[in-house]
């Protein structure tokens, strides 16, 4: 596609119930991350794909978050037993490689009641 | 601990009016700083992304500085407009793992 594309754009979700979020990356980037952006915080890493290998995991914030990537392409974002604290917005963007520009999606709000 | 550090949280000026925004890191090995731009609701948008050997890049009305022996950027804003009202978020990745850690924006308010 022509961006990045995320899905669901929004959704609500009751406590400790599971959702997973999805993220498109841009056809041919090898790189993807997931960040978080909570209400009035700054962005915050979670983790990053190089293809479909994730080297750093240490962003992420309990064994609750789990993320893979298959096919160096699609991403999923799994959050286990959510907790009202969970509730942000999920980004991902994606770059041609490391070190180069990176595109970013418009987000899934994420609101746990 | 890697962190990124933005000056001033807010800022509002006049239509026409420059201004400059700043970004103090100490991430290191340093590899890349980029400046993204956020508007409300919006995924973050790059201006530009700076490596250690470049000090300036301009991009339209935006200017960045990289300083790497002291750590800091800067990004000017020329002759603003209306729609430059948005966050700026100073963004710095680690050579590695490419673990980006991100300062916590300069939200930027233009006036008539």
């Amino acid at each position: 596609g022509a961006g990045v594309s995320q899905s669901p754009s929004n959704k609500v979700t009751e406590k400790g119930k599971d959702v997973e979020l999805r993220c498109d990356p841009i056809s041919g980037h090898t790189a993807l991350y997931w960040y978080r952006q909570s209400l009035g915080q700054g962005l915050e890493f979670l983790i990053y794909f190089q293809g479909n290998s994730a080297p750093d995991k240490s962003g992420l914030p309990s064994d609750r978050f789990s993320a893979e990537r298959t096919g160096g392409s699609v991403s999923t974002l799994t959050i286990q037993r959510t907790q009202q604290e969970d509730s942000a917005v999920y980004l991902c963007a994606s770059s041609l490689q490391k070190n180069t520009e990176a595109f970013f999606g418009q987000g899934t709000r994420l609101t746990v009641v | 601990k890697n962190q990124v550090e933005q000056s001033p949280q807010s800022l509002i000026i006049l239509e026409g009016k420059n201004c400059t925004l700043q970004c103090n890191y100490t991430v290191s090995p340093f590899s890349n700083l980029r400046w993204y731009k956020q508007d409300t609701g919006r995924g973050p948008v790059s201006l530009t992304i700076m490596t250690f050997s470049e000090n300036t890049k301009s991009n339209g009305r935006y200017t960045a500085t990289l300083d790497a022996d002291t750590k800091q950027s800067s990004l000017h804003i020329t002759a603003s407009q209306l729609s430059d009202s948005a966050s700026y978020i100073c963004v710095v990745s680690a050579e590695g793992y490419q673990k980006v850690t991100f300062g916590t924006g300069t939200k930027l308010q233009v006036i008539p």
